[in-house]
């Protein structure tokens, strides 16, 4: 089957660096992506990322290692703003995106 | 900057009633999703659209749910007989290239079934 591991909630402080991982197993691989959601919101398009490496866009940045299966993203000098819900996302061989349940990720002053 | 957008922004419905639901996607894009996330769980797929054609469907897409393009510029979600379980966020998508593209998603229709 498919499935897409991530933590449900992480904490962190405002001003600090977080990381949050995403695993992934699904049949085939077309790019992964991280898409942000504030409760009750759309996903927003954060990163995508189809060949190893880290891609970096701002205070966010997005790792993928295709041979292990693993994704992160990386948010830098956390705001207030940033205590949403954050989705790891897998397009599979079929094009289709198999999403991950996302990570909570509640900012503290 | 072009954005995705639904209607209607909420609709409550009778169970047994059949609701649709409107999406202009990005002018410029040719595919075009509709995906679900009950509340508190995962976004899932439900089907994609391109050249006016299901290009895929997950096993949530049976009969009771179809779509149509019925102009140039709306994308819409049917569903029949709706049940107590459809009761869900409902977001439309739209990308320019389903290889390299995001997907770019619109507001949600937030469908409440009693």
């Amino acid at each position: 089957g498919q499935n897409i591991d991530q933590p449900t909630e992480m904490t962190a402080t405002e001003g600090a660096i977080v990381q949050i991982n995403c695993t992934y197993q699904t049949s085939g691989f077309n790019g992964l992506f991280w898409y942000q959601q504030h409760a009750g919101e759309a996903p927003t398009f954060l990163s995508y990322n189809v060949l190893d490496g880290l891609e970096e866009k701002g205070r966010f940045s997005s790792f993928l290692s295709r041979s292990k299966g693993y994704s992160y993203l990386l948010l830098k000098e956390l705001q207030m703003k940033d205590s949403a819900s954050y989705l790891c996302a897998v397009r599979d061989s079929n094009y289709q995106l198999i999403w991950g349940a996302g990570t909570k990720l509640i900012i503290k002053p | 900057e072009p954005e995705v957008t639904q209607t209607p922004s909420h609709q409550v419905t009778q169970m047994g009633q059949e609701v649709i639901l409107r999406c202009v996607p990005i002018s410029n894009h040719l595919y075009f999703y509709w995906y679900r996330q009950i509340l508190g769980q995962k976004v899932e797929f439900l089907v994609s659209f391109y050249n006016n054609e299901i290009s895929e469907k997950s096993e949530i897409f049976d009969d009771q749910f179809s779509v149509e393009r019925p102009d140039g510029s709306n994308f819409t979600l049917k569903i029949r007989s709706t049940k107590l379980e459809d009761s869900a966020m409902y977001f439309c998508a739209s990308s320019d290239l389903a290889g390299q593209e995001t997907q770019y998603f619109g507001p949600g229709t937030r469908l409440l079934v009693l």
